[in-house]
């Protein structure tokens, strides 16, 4: 178990709704990472933040939005829910400067089916 | 987005034997991760390598870093039913230095 918690596990929305994630961190760790994991595919890299600040972020358009919270915990948020937006999405948090955030420790995920 | 070239994609073997998987890339990684996944969870961590030429074991696993530094590979020896699961290669840095890019993984079946 990594200690790091995501929540819901499971939720189903419909096209156009919006939708809101949430991650808490590993204790001692203070970067959080988000991935999207599409079934059959490795998960790809949506954004970090770091200090409660984003500090880099993939190719996923604006209606993909996040905060970091000063105990470093997270939030993901989708607006605008479209079908390709089904997938399982994981957190990761990590120790930043240790070498360059590399051993990230992920969340179960939240599945997310969007009808 | 950008992934990279695990192989192979899937696997059968019978316990007890040795396990090979690779992963490369176009890019330069400064590190190589190794995860796996097992249905409904998340990615835990197997290995990490810092260092080109790195060649690292943790009990039954072991993974190198290429001396390229665009391909890693894993090992499994002696396998066992509980290795079975989805395994990930990822590499990071070359500029990108604040995430991961993963393979699409091997799906590693194991017959008692």
């Amino acid at each position: 178990e990594t200690g790091v918690t995501q929540s819901p596990t499971h939720l189903i929305k419909t096209r156009g709704q919006q939708v809101t994630l949430r991650c808490s961190s590993q204790s001692g760790h203070n970067t959080v990472s988000w991935y999207q994991q599409a079934l059959g595919q490795g998960p790809q890299f949506i954004f970090q933040y770091y200090r409660e600040e984003e500090n880099g972020r993939g190719n996923f358009p604006p209606r993909f939005s996040g905060l970091q919270f000063p105990n470093y915990s997270s939030e993901l948020n989708v607006n605008a829910l479209e079908l390709d937006d089904s997938a399982l999405y994981l957190c990761a948090s990590s120790l930043a400067g240790f070498r360059g955030t590399g051993e990230l420790f992920f969340g179960e995920g939240s599945r997310l089916t969007v009808l | 987005g950008q992934q990279l070239n695990q192989s192979p994609q899937s696997m059968f073997i019978q316990e007890g034997e040795d396990v090979s998987m690779n992963c490369t890339s176009s890019s330069i990684f400064n590190t190589w991760l190794w995860y796996k996944q097992d249905p409904g969870e998340g990615p835990v961590l197997l290995i990490a390598l810092y260092k080109a030429g790195e060649l690292t074991s943790n009990g039954r696993l072991t993974a190198q870093f290429g001396i390229t530094r665009k391909d890693s590979f894993l090992n499994i020896s002696a396998s066992i039913p509980s290795d079975v699961g989805i395994y990930f290669c990822a590499g990071q840095g070359g500029g990108s230095n604040y995430k991961l890019t993963f393979g699409k993984g091997t799906l590693l079946t194991v017959n008692p």
